[in-house]
């Protein structure tokens, strides 16, 4: 199993430019999420699934989008790039349930000039 | 609301110490509490889970946390440091809502002295 993987590892953007962080997991989870990690403030929730076709906000969503057209698959788009977006992103993934380990990607390094 | 407070943003330890990792939470329901670590430039990695079953959680490397309620506590423990443990802990409550979202702390970085 390659476990949650993340393309890509590091990117640099300008203001005003859009792009798609990937991420994808070979467990089977129905359960896959996005965080942003800040120095200081831990990780924060920005979307979840709970399923394919099924997405729902989380705690700072504003400037993602993000879509679940299979199991596997979460990417997470940013559709106009701001300098408070730098930040390194990390997926997750799970089985249904508050008790259950989240597994986590590698993460992606993001800065926005 | 749930909340996570870490004690120390870093703590330094010697190789060979015992290492203690502050964890409390805040939680109207029985929590279900994490803790995780991050290596340089990587994810983050189980180490242990609460989810009620004993007190004494046994995790991987030979860190072990206790759960106590009446401290609303799951410090995070290890007998003897290695030069390997030094990376970043991360404690967490899992949310009530249906997000399963992990509450995190603001974690702490251990840093392993000679």
């Amino acid at each position: 199993n390659a476990g949650v993987t993340q393309t890509p590892k590091f990117q640099v953007l300008k203001t005003g430019q859009s792009m798609t962080l990937q991420c994808a997991q070979d467990m089977n989870h129905e359960y896959m999420s996005w965080y942003r990690q800040d120095p200081g403030m831990g990780l924060r929730l920005i979307h979840y699934s709970v399923g394919a076709g099924i997405t729902d906000q989380g705690e700072v969503p504003n400037g993602y989008n993000v879509s679940r057209s299979t199991t596997e698959d979460f990417p997470l788009r940013l559709l106009s790039a701001a300098p408070s977006q730098t930040s390194v992103y990390f997926c997750a993934s799970s089985y249904r349930g508050r008790y259950n380990e989240q597994f986590f990607g590698p993460g992606t390094r993001l800065t926005v000039l | 609301a749930q909340s996570v407070t870490q004690l120390g943003s870093h703590v330094s330890v010697s190789e060979g110490a015992l290492v203690l990792l502050r964890c409390n939470y805040s939680s109207s329901v029985p929590p279900y509490l994490f803790w995780y670590v991050q290596y340089p430039n990587q994810g983050l990695q189980l180490l242990l889970k609460y989810t009620s079953a004993a007190t004494l959680v046994k995790g991987i490397n030979g860190f072990e946390a206790e759960f106590k309620k009446s401290e609303t506590s799951f410090h995070l423990t290890k007998p003897s440091a290695h030069m390997s443990d030094a990376a970043e802990y991360f404690c967490a409550v899992s949310s009530m809502d249906s997000s399963y979202k992990l509450i995190f702390g603001s974690g702490t970085r251990l840093l392993v002295r000679p």
